[in-house]
């Protein structure tokens, strides 16, 4: 069974860019959620989506936003980088009520 | 505000000794994983446990969640330089919400 997928492995952009992250789940796995993980602040959650909507957001400002597709998919879009958005940017799926399976993440840098 | 405090948050120990890492929170949880993070990999999952004042196994790590479902400890026998990771626990909310704690740094020197 392959695991949760996310693309790319490395993005670099400059202060002020858009950034799109992608994410496909598990396969039967209907929730994607998303985390940062900067350096020494652990894992912050994002968004939750489940069935293809938004079920939850965390503490990010507006310029965080996502959606997810009909397949289960899932792209994270990061308006108007700042240089605090570099961190690695973790996608999670699961089944509903059910443990978290992580993917290995996108690490974005913004220069 | 972090929901879960991880402590220790840095652990440096010989091969053959024997740790604990504990997850605390005011808060209770419906269930509370736990799971290892290697450098450059996500976070893999370890363990669930759903039943306050359960105890899980898995070779030498044993998990058990606290009596009122608030928190969880992670004790490791003989720790080995593969154990070496970032050891992270999650508490999951009756609406399906996770919450990561702060993490704790285990380095096992052979």
């Amino acid at each position: 069974e392959a695991g949760v997928t996310q693309s790319p492995t490395h993005l670099i952009k400059t202060r002020g860019q858009q950034a799109t992250l992608r994410c496909s789940p598990i396969s039967g796995h209907t929730s994607v959620y998303w985390y940062q993980q900067a350096l020494g602040l652990g894992l912050q959650f994002l968004l939750w989506y489940d069935e293809g909507e938004e079920r939850n957001r965390g503490n990010f400002p507006p310029r965080f936003s996502g959606r997810q597709f009909p397949n289960y998919s899932s792209e994270l879009n990061v308006n108007a980088l700042e240089l605090e958005d570099s961190a690695l940017y973790l996608c999670a799926s699961s089944l509903m009520f059910r443990p978290q399976h992580f993917g290995d993440g996108t690490r974005l840098s913004i220069l | 505000t972090q929901l879960l405090e991880q402590s220790p948050q840095f652990l440096s120990i010989q091969e053959g000794e024997n740790l604990t890492v504990y997850c605390n929170s005011s808060s209770v949880f419906s269930s509370l994983q736990w799971y290892r993070q290697e450098p450059g990999e996500g976070p893999v999952l370890l363990v669930t446990v759903v039943t306050g004042g359960e105890v899980k196994k898995l070779k030498r790590l044993t998990f058990q969640f606290g009596d009122a479902r608030k928190d969880s400890s992670l004790h490791i026998t003989a720790a080995q330089p593969g154990d070496t990771g970032l050891y992270l626990c999650a508490g999951e909310t009756t609406g399906n919400q996770f919450y990561f704690g702060t993490g704790t740094s285990l380095t096992v020197i052979p």
